[in-house]
């Protein structure tokens, strides 16, 4: 049973390009988590998506970010025009229905923005 | 004030000690405390949960939670080289906080 899979795993951009991130959920999980994680501080929650369908988006910035989690194909964590305090490591994470105790995280993606 | 607060350490014990990690919290509204073990550059890993006051086992780890006090502790029996890592409490309710991670090294 495959864990959760992100990719990339790195990503460089320049300021003021896009950068898409994707994440796969665990088998049979249907909940997916977004944080984001900078050096010396914790790992801070953005947002919390099921299929089709945002249940709290209160970490999200509100410019420049988004995501889904599309019924078909992996969640997507999108930045426009990336700026330089966006460079951190974002981390997936998935769990069962009705679970959220209970999360998987991926390996991350390494966004570092020129 | 934060929601939960972990002292970042860090912590260097010798191996076969035990070590104990520790977190407050700030709203006894929260229902699940969980910890994470995360190596240097790996996503983190989930160790254990639990949802009621008192204590928890698995293999060499134990969670501890107060509920009077919002504390939780992770106690780790018989550490290894191999434990050495950051670790991370978290907390649930109606959202996800996690604290700063304390930094444990078992030295050989």
């Amino acid at each position: 049973n495959a864990g959760v899979m992100q990719n990339p795993r790195h990503l460089v951009r320049r300021r003021g390009q896009e950068a898409r991130l994707r994440c796969s959920p665990m088998k049979g999980h249907s909940h997916v988590y977004w944080y984001r994680q900078l050096p010396e501080e914790g790992l801070k929650f953005m947002v919390y998506l099921q299929k089709e369908n945002i249940i709290d988006e209160s970490g999200m910035p509100k410019e420049r970010f988004s995501a889904e989690f599309p019924k078909e194909g992996p969640s997507i964590l999108r930045i426009q025009q990336v700026v330089r305090g966006d460079s951190a490591a974002y981390f997936c994470a998935s769990s069962p229905l009705d679970s959220s105790y209970e999360q998987y995280f991926g390996p991350g993606t390494r966004l570092t923005v020129t | 004030q934060k929601e939960v607060e972990q002292d970042p350490g860090p912590l260097s014990v010798p191996e076969g000690a035990i070590v104990s990690l520790n977190c407050t919290y700030s709203n006894s509204a929260f229902q699940y405390f969980m910890w994470y073990r995360q190596y240097s550059r790996k996503g983190p890993e989930l160790l254990m949960y639990t949802y009621s006051s008192g204590n928890k086992e698995d293999g060499r780890f134990t969670a501890q939670v107060d509920k009077s006090s919002k504390y939780i502790s992770l106690f780790i029996r018989d550490s290894q080289p191999s434990d050495s890592a950051t670790y991370l409490c978290a907390i649930t309710g109606n959202q996800f906080y996690f604290g700063t991670g304390t930094s444990l090294t078992v030295i050989p």
